[in-house]
């Protein structure tokens, strides 16, 4: 069965500095990883995603996210936040022929 | 860029009434979900359509309903709704089942009381 963490509830960060939210998760084969943000009263905006290839993702508004297969992790950084990053920021996973499953979200801070 | 629709943005609703959350896409999306949302448990899939006609379950199914008969349309129905129902309902589509990402709807804020 697939399944997805997010180990921080609420991540802080100042202005300016680096940010990571963290995933990892669980499959029985080869996992599509995605990264999704919510901003307040909105449905969920898609940032990037891992198919296959290189380990390094790029996507939307500057953010990217780091595959690691031998630690199932997918964590998602950006290297200078910003103010208006503040948002809930979801991991998924799925596998070929599977639904998404969602992790519980980490709610970002990013502090003037 | 409509994207995926959905209607009502809020509803209140009484114990034991029934109502039905619409969904659009004009993606010609193949594959559609209903989830809801809880506050700290992130998305539970309740039903899930791979075409027009064809509809399963997802984690969460119990007291919902859902048809496919167009590609664009993916209603949702409560009947006899109960307070547990109480939650953000987010409607998305993809393209496929495999490497896709999905797109989702603005929301559905339902509260039963």
């Amino acid at each position: 069965a697939q399944s997805v963490a997010q180990p921080e509830d609420q991540v802080n960060v100042a202005e300016g500095n680096p940010l990571t939210v963290k995933c990892t998760y669980s499959v029985s084969g080869n996992p599509y990883l995605f990264w999704y943000v919510q901003y307040p009263n909105r449905g969920l905006q898609f940032l990037l995603k891992y198919i296959t290839g290189d380990n390094l993702v790029k996507g939307s508004y500057g953010f990217e996210a780091e595959f690691n297969k031998s630690q199932t992790s997918f964590h998602l950084k950006k290297p200078s936040a910003l103010v208006s990053d503040s948002a809930l920021y979801f991991c998924a996973v799925r596998e070929d022929g599977q639904n998404f499953v969602f992790g519980p979200g980490t709610r970002l801070s990013v502090l003037p | 860029n409509a994207g995926v629709t959905q209607t009502p943005k809020f509803r209140i609703l009484k114990i034991g009434q029934s109502m039905t959350l619409q969904c659009t896409q004009d993606m010609n999306h193949n594959y559609m979900y209903w989830y809801r949302q809880d506050p700290g448990m992130g998305l539970k899939l309740i039903y899930y359509s791979v075409g027009a006609g064809i509809t399963d379950k997802g984690e969460v199914p119990n007291g919902y309903n859902v048809s496919r008969s167009t590609t664009e349309d993916f209603p949702l129905r409560l009947e006899l709704a109960a307070p547990s129902q109480t939650s953000v309902y987010f409607c998305a589509s993809s393209y496929e089942r495999g490497v896709t990402e999905a797109f989702f709807g603005q929301g559905t804020r339902l509260t039963v009381v």
